[in-house]
């Protein structure tokens, strides 16, 4: 089955370290995408990329880094720098550049505690 | 003032009522428009996507985009509970390397 796949599902942090959420889509697709979801403020981008070995800093970047050695795979490292990381977040990934269309993956839940 | 507004509701419907969700724009350079539809805790789903003004139909969904009004909608024909969820609107500029806008959702509730 094609798809994007995000894990965990859900995921605990203490303060002070650093998690990776893994996205993966074998769906060939060229763009991938991360969003964070907060209750009442709707999806903010926080990296994008387009080609493998290059990324983009979306609206809110600070406290996030991503890597992109390969076309299937995005992931988004939350840094302990991010002050607020408590969120559902989102991979899209989208077939062309152009970012239009794009389809999301599940989801992970990270709480920090 | 915000570049995609949309009410956040939530919006009560009895099932089989026509369900019209709307959102409004301020960037004359969005062409591309998109409905998704989110259930509790799960990603998005892309539901319609429509390029510049008109209407597309695609069984009880229907897109409508007017540009000169920067005012699109989409209307749900013989709402169904399972219809229950967190509608987005989404838009980005011409192809390239536009990134999409969203609207913050309206959550619909269809009672039986």
């Amino acid at each position: 089955d094609g798809g994007i796949t995000q894990s965990p599902k859900y995921l605990f942090r203490k303060e002070g370290q650093n998690v990776t959420l893994s996205c993966e889509q074998n769906l060939n697709h060229d763009a991938m995408y991360w969003y964070r979801q907060d209750p009442g403020q709707g999806l903010r981008l926080i990296y994008y990329s387009q080609i493998v070995n290059d990324f983009q800093k979306g609206d809110i970047a600070e406290g996030y880094s991503v890597s992109r050695e390969k076309k299937e795979s995005f992931p988004l490292t939350v840094t302990s720098a991010q002050k607020n990381p408590t969120a559902f977040y989102l991979c899209a990934s989208t077939p062309g550049t152009g970012g239009t269309e794009q389809f999301f993956g599940p989801g992970t839940r990270l709480t920090v505690l | 003032q915000k570049e995609v507004e949309q009410d956040p509701g939530p919006l009560s419907v009895p099932e089989g009522a026509i369900v019209s969700l709307n959102c409004t724009y301020s960037n004359s350079a969005f062409q591309y428009f998109m409905w998704y539809r989110q259930y509790s805790r799960k990603g998005p789903e892309l539901l319609m996507y429509t390029y510049s003004s008109g209407n597309k139909e695609d069984g009880r969904f229907t897109a409508q985009v007017d540009k000169s009004s920067k005012y699109i909608s989409l209307f749900i024909r013989d709402s169904q509970p399972s219809d229950s969820a967190t509608y987005l609107c989404a838009m980005s500029g011409a192809s390239g390397y536009s990134t999409l806008t969203f609207g913050k959702g309206t959550m619909l509730l269809v009672s039986p």
